[in-house]
């Protein structure tokens, strides 16, 4: 079965700094990789997903994310965090449907 | 108006009570889908349909039915809802996975809250 993991339920950030938000992932096969992220009181919006091609994916709203193979992460990134980017945020592996990780929390600071 | 409803929002009911959550869709996706999240356990699958006439139970189906009434229509219902049930449901809408083709993102709705006492 395919499934992904979040090691960290949180992680706080300053605002400006650097975020990261870490997924791992088992498949069989060539992975379809997903992240999404939840605000408060509302339902996933997607971000961005990996299929095939380069490494680094870039979505919405200045995330993106590197999809490593020999490591089998597929970790978030966004160069300078806003307070905005504070969420919920969700990574998600698909074949038939969509499995999905745990969740981590993200807090920006002001 | 968005895309994918669901109705209600937010429902309080009691334990025994018959509860029918609705789902609706203007995205044309063939595929529709039921996920029950809770706290630090993310979103896991409840049932699926990739069409009217096809229906699937996904990981934790004990408990909940669902109806596919159209293309655009897909409902879950708690026969005898429980306080275990008490969470917040999402539907889910998409197109195939296709390789070289669409990828199969999904798109959600805003959820509804349920709460069984």
């Amino acid at each position: 079965a395919q499934s992904v993991a979040q090691p960290e339920d949180q992680v706080n950030v300053a605002e400006g700094n650097p975020l990261t938000v870490k997924c791992t992932y088992s498949v069989s096969g060539n992975p379809y990789l997903f992240w999404y992220v939840q605000y408060p009181n509302r339902g996933l919006q997607f971000l961005l997903k990996y299929i095939t091609g380069d490494n680094l994916v870039k979505g919405s709203y200045g995330f993106e994310a590197e999809f490593n193979k020999s490591q089998t992460s597929f970790h978030l990134k966004k160069p300078s965090a806003l307070v905005s980017d504070s969420a919920l945020y969700f990574c998600a592996v698909r074949d038939y449907k969509l499995s999905f990780g745990a969740g981590t929390t993200v807090t920006v600071r002001a | 108006d968005a895309d994918v409803t669901q109705t209600p929002r937010n429902r309080i009911t009691k334990t025994g009570k018959r509860i029918m959550l609705e789902c609706s869709q203007t995205k044309g996706h063939d595929r529709m889908y039921w996920y029950r999240q809770d706290p630090g356990l993310g979103l896991r699958l409840i049932y699926y349909s990739f069409d009217v006439k096809d229906i699937n139970k996904g990981e934790i189906s004990d408990g909940y039915s669902v109806s596919r009434q159209a293309q655009a229509k897909f409902s879950l219902s708690l026969e005898s809802a429980i306080p275990n049930q008490t969470a917040l449901y999402f539907c889910a809408t998409s197109d195939p996975l296709r390789t070289g083709g669409n990828t199969g993102e999904l798109f959600f709705g805003e959820g509804s809250r349920l709460t069984v006492l």
